[in-house]
């Protein structure tokens, strides 16, 4: 079945990086944009940025541009989220979603989220 | 950026009854590109509504929108259990953002 499978939980020390996999199955990974979206705890949703897997362009929320670096790895299907200079406003879960299809940015699969805690 | 501000924060009702959970953005939406999901306690959000009005895959029919340009409005026509969650509006057609969801409390 089409899935997206997040890396573990991760425990990072502030102004460190943290780097997040999102493997693709059950679909051709080239035909769809990965976006990634964070939650820190008890909040809402927050956009972050999109990964064309077939060109590698990428498009970033302003409030991550310079912070954020959104890859892919083709040949095995998996997007990666880097995120550095962390402070304890990181600390969320970050998901990788899916869009419905090219140029409709609805996100129909989600992965199971990826806890990042920063801590000194 | 658009700013999508989502009403109630909270919303406290009996089985059976009707929700009613608004979405306003501060400029209008592109061409109906506004979904809505689904987020249960420790779980991914889910995919309800897309294009403004429509289904996702598997989404009863008791989930429906209305509303155009800087107003939507998303109702559950008859409370279940299970619809104990929070709600979030999306647009996606200018950059992406999200509301900031309402909580859909069961009596």
């Amino acid at each position: 079945q089409v899935q997206l499978v997040q890396s573990g939980a991760e425990v990072k020390k502030p102004g460190a990086s943290v780097k997040v996999s999102c493997k693709a199955s059950g679909y051709s990974f080239t035909d769809y944009y990965i976006h990634w979206v964070r939650q820190a705890p008890g909040q809402g949703l927050e956009w972050m940025g999109r990964l064309n897997p077939n060109s590698g362009a990428t498009n970033y929320a302003p409030k991550f541009q310079g912070r954020v670096t959104m890859t892919r790895a083709m040949s095995i299907s998996t997007t990666y989220m880097e995120l550095s200079q962390l402070t304890s406003d990181d600390a969320a879960v970050y998901y990788c979603a899916r869009v419905l299809w090219a140029g409709y940015d609805a996100f129909d699969i989600w992965g199971q989220g990826t806890l990042v805690t920063v801590s000194s | 950026e658009v700013v999508l501000t989502q009403s109630p924060g909270t919303l406290s009702l009996s089985p059976g009854e009707r929700a009613t959970l608004s979405c306003r953005a501060s400029q209008s939406v592109r061409s109906g590109q506004l979904a809505w999901y689904q987020q249960k306690a420790g779980q991914a959000p889910r995919l309800l509504i897309y294009g403004a009005s429509i289904r996702a895959t598997g989404i009863p029919d008791r989930f429906s929108v209305s509303g155009s340009g800087t107003d939507f409005t998303l109702t559950i026509s008859r409370l279940e259990p299970e619809d104990l969650a929070v709600y979030y509006c999306q647009q996606y057609g200018n950059s992406i953002s999200f509301g900031g969801g309402t909580k859909v409390e069961i009596k």
